[in-house]
């Protein structure tokens, strides 16, 4: 069956400009996380969604970043002017449910990565 | 706040040689669940193998089997046999309810 899918696969921008990334879980999956990957470093946590509703937006590094999942699917994450710094793959996540399950498998996308020149 | 460490950086290994990848976490939860991930050049993050907390056997799948030492809070990946195809990053993570937390990794090049 599909997996996790992510579009764009790349996306160029110039500092100071607004992008959307998106992405689209597995089918039936409630749960539905962002992380961002910088260069040589590992996934760090964005952003949790359990069904439309972000659970847990701790991650957001500040108010340029907001993401949205209106119906429970799909999800975008939006970033507002972006600097040079938000460069990094971004990496989508869904897992059948969120907390409350001991094994609870998250399957990654194949990300999206964004330039800031 | 969870943090995982992977000491090592890089790592070289012989085809078909075993080869450990070391890794210590800190918590304060009681439950949590820990994951080996593989990130290709590619950059999809493949997951390899899963060890909960309350689990008392060390976890195997395959080639690769998770040694837990829980009282060290060590989770160590052991792979045996390795294929030139191994090459990748790999990365720890704990889950404690729903957040995943990585460790910064570790190169592994495979040499024929």
């Amino acid at each position: 069956g599909a997996g996790v899918s992510q579009t764009p696969s790349n996306k160029v921008t110039e500092k100071g400009k607004y992008v959307e990334l998106r992405c689209d879980p597995i089918s039936g999956h409630t749960a539905l996380y962002w992380y961002r990957q910088s260069l040589g470093q590992g996934p760090e946590f964005l952003i949790y969604f359990q069904g439309t509703g972000a659970a847990d937006d701790s991650g957001l590094p500040n108010d340029r970043f907001f993401a949205v999942r209106p119906e429970g699917s799909v999800s975008t994450l939006k970033i507002q002017r972006t600097e040079r710094g938000d460069s990094a793959v971004y990496l989508c996540a869904s897992s059948l449910r969120g907390s409350g399950a001991s094994y609870n498998e998250q399957f990654f996308g194949p990300g999206t990565r964004l330039t800031v020149l | 706040a969870q943090k995982i460490t992977q000491t090592q950086p890089g790592m070289f290994v012989q085809e078909k040689e075993a080869v450990t990848l070391d890794c210590t976490y800190d918590t304060s939860d009681q439950s949590y669940g820990l994951f080996w991930y593989k990130q290709p050049s590619s950059g999809e993050m493949i997951f390899l193998i899963y060890q909960g907390s309350y689990d008392e056997q060390n976890a195997t799948e395959g080639r690769y089997s998770l040694n837990f030492q829980k009282a060290r809070k060590s989770a160590n990946l052991v792979i045996s046999a390795s294929q030139l195809g191994d090459s990748a990053m790999y990365f720890c993570a704990m889950r404690v309810e729903y957040k995943l937390s990585f460790g910064a990794g570790t190169t592994v090049t495979v040499r024929a």
